[in-house]
């Protein structure tokens, strides 16, 4: 089956601890974005991918770090200088990284700082 | 810069159309219209894209009226596997990359 998948489902650290959040895609897709979704809110953009070993920075970008050096994967890192991590965090891909390309959502992670 | 706005809830029941409006006053004369839906704890799934006019797909259609200060999209006969938040956002063509995001309406379709 291709598709996005993201790992784990839920996570939870402590306060002032990194966490790294994983994204796999094996549809071929040269980009891949994260998000973050807050109760009650749309989806913010953090940071995004449209060719290997290269992306660049959303709206939020400040408190997370990302790298990617396979196509099929852009992980997501989650510092301690983000402000207020928890929330449900979505990679996407898409076929290349036109505005208009359709994105394709991974199931998500929520992480839970406490 | 646009913004989208949308209503917070709506209701409807198995076998109606639903009409969901999103206002974009600002929006740019290339920026383009682009619906997701989501259900809980899930990833946003694309429904419809467009610019102009109408479009529509095997799920729904997409009313852009000429001056595309709004849009509106129709579901045609919903069912209760239709429940779920319907998010509206604006694609901002003239910039690197720009996707802006509505805070989504929360549909119940009910039996």
């Amino acid at each position: 089956d291709g598709g996005i998948t993201q790992s784990p489902k839920y996570l939870f650290r402590k306060e002032g601890q990194n966490v790294t959040l994983s994204c796999e895609q094996n549809l071929n897709h040269d980009a891949m974005y994260w998000y973050r979704q807050d109760p009650g809110q749309g989806l913010r953009l953090i940071y995004y991918s449209q060719i290997v070993n290269d992306f660049q920075k959303g709206d939020i970008a400040e408190g997370y770090s990302v790298s990617r050096e396979k196509k099929e994967s852009f992980p997501l890192t989650v510092t301690s200088a983000q402000k207020n991590p928890t929330a449900f965090y979505l990679c996407a891909s898409s076929v290349g990284g036109g505005a208009l390309d359709t994105q394709y959502f991974g199931p998500g992670t929520r992480l839970t700082v406490l | 810069l646009a913004k989208t706005t949308q209503p917070i809830s709506m209701d409807s029941y198995e076998g109606q159309e639903v009409n969901i409006t999103c206002s974009h006053n600002n929006i740019a004369t290339n920026d383009y219209i682009t619906w997701y839906q989501q259900f809980p704890s899930q990833g946003p799934r694309f429904i419809i894209q467009g610019y102009k006019t109408k479009v529509t797909n095997e799920v729904a259609s997409l009313f852009i009226p000429a001056d595309r200060k709004s849009s509106t999209l129709s579901l045609p006969r919903v069912s209760l596997s239709d429940t779920a938040v319907y998010y509206c956002l604006v694609v901002i063509m003239d910039s690197n990359y720009q996707l802006i995001w509505g805070a989504g309406t929360k549909l119940i379709i009910k039996p």
